[in-house]
């Protein structure tokens, strides 16, 4: 089955550390998206990358880096930059084409928790 | 800047009764739109859009209008079911410029759908 896969489901952070969440798709798409979510807000775009070896800040990329070395896979990395973590992240993907405007397939999500 | 608002946090409505989640937003440039639905812990999952040159999108019990002059729109889900409860959110994008196939959602809508 084609799909998006993100991993862990729950992750806790250390003061100090970097944490890397891993994404990855095998639907064949180009796009790439990380949204947070956090209680009461809506989505907001961390990140995206329309194609290999090439990616955007979205609207709040502090504290956050990704890297898009392969098509399948779009990893984030939580930096000790960023002081408020704790979110759910969110990872998605779109393909290209008349019918796939804006129509992302979303993951199940990583927690994010500060220990 | 919240360029997309769905102002009821949440809803409640009896099962067989109509759900009407709304949708504000202030952007102009926006010319797509689309609903989506989430459980707890899961990703969203796409529901209905509808693009800027219609008023009414419909797929069997889920309905989008969009009122261009007021920037809103609405989902009816006729007839509501236990199984519907979940969070909505409202997402909307943009062609071109540095905008082009983001998302920028709404807070989201707890609809609970009573037996």
């Amino acid at each position: 089955d084609g799909g998006i896969t993100q991993s862990p489901k729950y992750l806790f952070r250390k003061e100090g550390q970097n944490v890397t969440l891993s994404c990855e798709q095998n639907l064949n798409h180009d796009a790439m998206y990380w949204y947070r979510q956090d209680p009461g807000q809506g989505l907001r775009l961390i990140y995206y990358s329309q194609i290999v070896n090439d990616f955007q800040k979205g609207d709040i990329a502090e504290g956050y880096s990704v890297s898009r070395e392969k098509k399948e896979s779009f990893p984030l990395t939580v930096t000790s930059a960023q002081k408020n973590p704790t979110a759910f992240y969110l990872c998605a993907s779109k393909g290209f084409g008349a019918g796939a405007r804006e129509k992302l397939f979303f993951g199940s999500g990583t927690q994010l928790s500060v220990l | 800047d919240q360029q997309v608002k769905q102002n009821s946090p949440s809803l409640s409505v009896q099962e067989g009764r109509i759900s009407i989640l709304n949708c504000d937003y202030t952007n102009s440039m926006f010319d797509y739109f689309l609903w989506y639905k989430k459980y707890p812990a899961e990703g969203p999952t796409f529901l209905i859009s509808i693009s800027s040159i219609k008023d009414k999108n419909e797929d069997g019990r889920f309905t989008v209008f969009l009122n261009k002059s007021a920037k809103h729109l609405s989902l009816h889900i006729v007839p509501s079911q236990p199984g519907d409860s979940a969070v909505y959110f409202c997402a909307a994008s943009s062609r071109g410029g540095t905008s082009y196939g983001k998302l920028t959602f709404g807070q989201g809508t707890i609809l609970t759908v009573h037996p």
